[in-house]
């Protein structure tokens, strides 16, 4: 059965600081891999995806990664600002192509 | 275009009550899916529909019913509602299974 962790739960960083939130998984069988930021009280917007094929994907000041052989993803935010406070989750689709999600990475960027 | 919307945006129940939580998406998705977020468990799917006329069990579908009433709706129903519904519901659709999901703002559901 597919897990997906993010580690750490939480994380303050001061404002300006790069950033990388982690994300790994059991199966490496993956279809694609989403990042979502969650702002609170508030549904999930997309950040990027990244097809199996690929290794990275980039939007702006995000950058994320995708290692399948060791089950893992990254999340890098350059420069980050107070406005990136959220909460980030990661999803991966499998063969049956429903998304599991990770639990989270809460991020505090203090101004 | 306004996405994928949900409707109501809170809804506080008895035990045994029924009720039904609506979504509809403007973007002539093929897929739609109803999630439940609950704390420390991360996002959990309930049900999926892949395309207009079909429906499939997710994670944790117990308790739950869905229908696709069309290509832009897909509706939630809670046939006695418990204690262990309460949480915060979101729709989302794709325009196929597995690819970019867009979710609707969520439905705050308390059981009590």
């Amino acid at each position: 059965k597919q897990e997906v962790t993010q580690i750490p739960a939480a994380l303050s960083v001061p404002e300006g600081e790069n950033l990388v939130l982690n994300c790994s998984f059991t199966d490496s069988a993956i279809y694609n891999l989403q990042w979502f930021r969650q702002d609170p009280g508030k549904g999930l917007t997309s950040l990027l995806l990244i097809q199996s094929s690929q290794r990275e994907q980039t939007s702006g000041r995000l950058n994320a990664s995708l290692d399948k052989s060791s089950g893992r993803s990254t999340l890098y935010i350059a420069a980050s600002q107070p406005g990136d406070s959220a909460t980030y989750l990661c999803a991966v689709t499998s063969g049956t192509y429903k998304y599991i999600f990770g639990t989270g990475t809460r991020l505090k960027v203090l101004a | 275009n306004a996405g994928v919307t949900q409707t109501p945006k809170f809804q506080v129940l008895k035990t045994g009550q029924s009720m039904t939580l609506q979504c509809a998406q403007d973007m002539n998705h093929n897929s739609m899916y109803w999630y439940r977020q609950d704390p420390g468990m991360g996002l959990r799917l309930i049900y999926y529909s892949a395309s207009e006329g079909t429906t499939d069990k997710g994670e944790v579908p117990n308790g739950y019913n869905v229908s696709r009433l069309n290509k832009r709706e897909f509706s939630l129903r809670l046939e006695s509602a418990a204690p262990s519904q309460t949480s915060v519901y979101f729709c989302a659709s794709s325009e196929a299974l597995g690819e970019h999901q867009f979710f609707g703002p969520g439905t705050r559901l308390t059981v009590l």
